[in-house]
């Protein structure tokens, strides 16, 4: 089956700094890669995706990328805030019944 | 607005009891899924189901069992509670295939 591997597994950061996640999936045909964020006490909740015929959106402040030749993601977070805080999750999905597999999770945080 | 709601914020339950976990949502998703979420350990598929009396186990089945009668409600039993399902436990949902996920507010169970 499919295997996600999300790093850092913590990553502190100062506002206005960028913060990049990454994540490596195992399963050639995975074709949809969502990330979610989960702020403290609170549910996951999609901030963005990307399919697996685009090697880059961007929404704002943050961008995901796809190398599906290495079969790497990453997101990126430009210009930091204090709300950005929270756990981040990448998945992978491939076809089939396209159940997720989540990364473990990045804990980021953002000093004022 | 999707909603998905689950019966409890926080349960606390004694070894051996049969534990029921509600969950429900008002947008006709075909598919629904059980997480388990501990520390370090990301969200973990126990049970997914693709449409009304249908289930696939996920990663995490011991232990568990679902019952989806209707297609608006996915419930998560616990046949005989043990210490070690103490965890918060998600519920999402989906239209169908590759697609954005949504989640409940989670449900924390302590096992004594």
């Amino acid at each position: 089956g499919e295997n996600v591997e999300q790093h850092p597994s913590t990553l502190s950061v100062q506002e206005g700094d960028s913060a990049v996640i990454k994540c490596t999936y195992s399963d050639s045909a995975s074709n949809y890669f969502p990330w979610y964020k989960q702020e403290l006490g609170k549910r996951p909740q999609l901030i963005i995706d990307i399919r697996s015929n685009v090697g880059e959106k961007k929404d704002q402040r943050i961008a995901v990328t796809l190398n599906k030749t290495a079969k790497h993601f990453s997101l990126h977070i430009t210009e930091t805030q204090p709300e950005d805080s929270a756990v981040y999750f990448c998945a992978a999905l491939s076809g089939g019944s396209y159940i997720p597999t989540f990364g473990r999770g990045t804990s980021l945080i953002v000093h004022p | 607005d999707v909603k998905v709601t689950q019966s409890s914020r926080y349960l606390v339950k004694r070894t051996g009891e049969k534990v029921f976990l509600e969950c429900v949502q008002d947008m006709d998703h075909e598919n629904m899924f059980w997480y388990r979420q501990d520390p370090g350990l990301g969200l973990r598929l126990i049970y997914f189901s693709y449409d009304v009396k249908m289930k696939e186990k996920g990663d995490i089945p011991e232990g568990y069992s679902v019952s989806r009668e209707k297609k608006e409600r996915f419930s998560l039993i616990l046949e005989s509670a043990s210490t070690n399902q103490t965890s918060m436990y998600l519920c999402a949902s989906r239209v169908g295939g590759p697609d954005t996920q949504y989640f409940g507010p989670g449900t924390r169970l302590t096992v004594l």
